[in-house]
C-alpha cells in the first residue's frame, strides 16, 4: 500500500498524560499537513511542512502541541498534557509542490484519540 | 478571513434522483478548489481539484463545477454507494492551508 499512513488508529489516554502519532506520507511527496476534525465538522488545519521545514502552524494550536519531520520524511504530532478538549480524530495527509500548483492532498485514515 | 460554506448540512435522496450540493467560498485569492469524499470513520478521498472560474470536471455520476465565489457538486442518478459526507475545500494563495467547510452528509435510499 503507497498511500499515507497512520499509526496507532485509535488511541485512548487518562488526562494528563503525553500522547505522540505517527504519520508516513507517500514517499515522494515534500508536504505534509496535520489536521483535527471533530464530530459533524470539516478538518480543520494544524500545521505544515514543506520537506523538514515547519512552514505555517495555527494558531488554535496551544503550546501543548508540537509536531516534527526529521528529514523530511515520516512526521510525528505530540499532545502533552492532554484534555478532554483534544478528542478528536487527527488526520495527516501529504501532496507534492510541482512548480507553482500544489497537487491534491492525499489524506491518511486518521488516528482517533479519545481522552478519558 | 478565509471561509467555506457548504449547503444543505445534509440530503436525503432516492436512488436516481439528481441533486446539487453548493460550496460557497470567501477567500483573497484562489489558488484551487477541493472536493473530498469522506466515509464514516476514515480520512477523506480526493474527488477533484478545480483552479479557475468556468472549469468542469467529472467523475462517473459526479460533475464539478467553479464560479467566482462557489462551486457546485452535481450528481446524476445516484446509487447508495454514494452515501457519504462531501467536502469542499479552498487553499489560498499566499499561504499553505487548505480550509474546509462542514461538508454535506448525503443519504440514498
Amino acid at each position: 500500500d503507497t498511500g499515507v499512513s497512520q499509526d496507532p488508529r485509535h488511541k485512548i489516554t487518562k488526562r494528563g498524560q503525553n500522547v505522540t502519532f505517527r504519520c508516513d506520507p507517500i514517499s515522494e511527496h515534500n508536504r505534509l499537513y496535520w489536521y483535527r476534525q471533530t464530530l459533524g465538522q470539516g478538518p480543520e488545519f494544524l500545521t505544515y511542512f514543506q520537506n523538514e521545514a515547519q512552514l505555517e502552524k495555527s494558531r488554535l494550536l496551544s503550546d501543548r502541541f508540537s509536531a516534527e519531520r526529521p528529514k523530511g520524511s515520516f512526521s510525528t504530532l505530540e499532545i502533552q498534557r492532554t484534555e478532554q478538549g483534544d478528542s478528536a480524530m487527527y488526520l495527516c495527509a501529504s501532496s507534492f509542490r510541482q512548480g507553482y500548483m500544489n497537487t491534491e492532498a492525499f489524506f491518511g485514515q486518521g488516528t482517533r484519540l479519545t481522552v478519558v | 478571513e478565509d471561509q467555506v460554506t457548504q449547503s444543505p448540512e445534509a440530503l436525503r435522496l432516492q436512488e436516481g434522483e439528481s441533486s446539487s450540493l453548493n460550496c460557497s467560498y470567501t477567500v483573497s485569492g484562489l489558488r484551487g478548489l477541493f472536493w473530498y469524499r469522506q466515509d464514516p470513520g476514515k480520512g477523506p478521498e480526493f474527488l477533484f481539484t478545480l483552479y479557475s472560474a468556468g472549469e468542469e470536471k467529472e467523475k462517473e455520476r459526479l460533475k464539478a463545477t467553479l464560479t467566482k465565489k462557489e462551486s457546485f457538486l452535481h450528481i446524476t442518478a445516484p446509487k447508495p454507494e454514494d452515501s457519504a459526507t462531501y467536502l469542499c475545500a479552498v487553499q489560498a494563495t499566499g499561504g499553505f492551508k487548505t480550509i474546509f467547510g462542514a461538508g454535506t452528509r448525503l443519504f440514498v435510499k
